[in-house]
């Protein structure tokens, strides 16, 4: 079955760049997505196809992609960021979706 | 603006099927740009995904659940559903239904999500 791998957590202070990284073999094929997930509350789509921000996202998250390793960058991280963020992707046919496992990012 | 509410038992017992829907206020389950799926997440643990379907009852579904799991569109309602047999305690979960691209298969949209449990 197809995997993507991401860091169980990551921690940086505020005002700082955080990246999060998620791995899979199919990356360089297939698109990536990234979701942010705050307690008790459902996934929001925060990167589409690699690196593009949906419209609200603010433009401190950015995405990008490098053979089978797509980031997620958060630039001047705020305490508001602290969430679980998960990578999405799909299998080589492009007809069954994959989540990473998530990063829980903590703001110090 | 688009909305999904799922809404079905928050309880189901071992061995039975757990039923949900999925309405679709804002947009429409017949559009040609999108898919509709089942995403869930068990208390503290990771997303899952759990399948797809296309407005004419094409679907995909996740290969661990595939015996277990089948996908249902109703037009006329405007809503989808999902059916899973067999339950168990592993299937307590949130469970959530969301938009999918097709360009993409992106999922934009999310409902609020629905907790179920399987309990005796």
């Amino acid at each position: 079955s197809y995997e993507l791998t991401q860091p169980p957590s990551v921690s940086v202070s505020p005002g700082q760049t955080a990246r999060i990284t998620c791995s899979g073999d199919t990356l360089p094929t297939q698109y990536a997505f990234w979701y942010q997930q705050k307690p008790g509350r459902a996934p929001v789509l925060i990167i589409d196809s690699d690196k593009k921000r949906p419209s609200g996202i603010p433009e401190r998250f950015s995405g990008s992609s490098s053979t089978t390793t797509v980031t997620l960058t958060i630039s001047a991280v705020q305490a508001e960021d602290e969430a679980d963020y998960y990578c999405q992707s799909t299998d080589d046919t492009g007809s069954f979706v994959v989540f990473g496992g998530g990063t829980r990012l903590s703001v110090l | 603006q688009l909305q999904l509410q799922e809404s079905g038992p928050g309880l189901v017992k071992p061995s039975e099927t757990l039923s949900l829907t999925c309405n679709i206020s804002g947009g429409s389950v017949s559009s040609s740009s999108y898919y509709w799926g089942w995403v869930r997440q068990p208390p503290g643990k990771g997303l899952e995904w759990i399948g797809n379907i296309y407005y004419n009852g094409a679907s995909r579904y996740s290969p661990p659940l595939r015996s277990r799991v089948t996908l249902g569109v109703d037009t006329s309602k405007n809503q989808f559903t999902l059916r899973l047999t067999s339950v168990t305690v592993a299937d307590t979960a949130v469970y959530y239904c969301a938009r999918v691209l097709v360009r993409t298969v992106a999922l934009d949209y999310w409902g609020q999500g629905t907790l179920v449990t399987v309990a005796p």
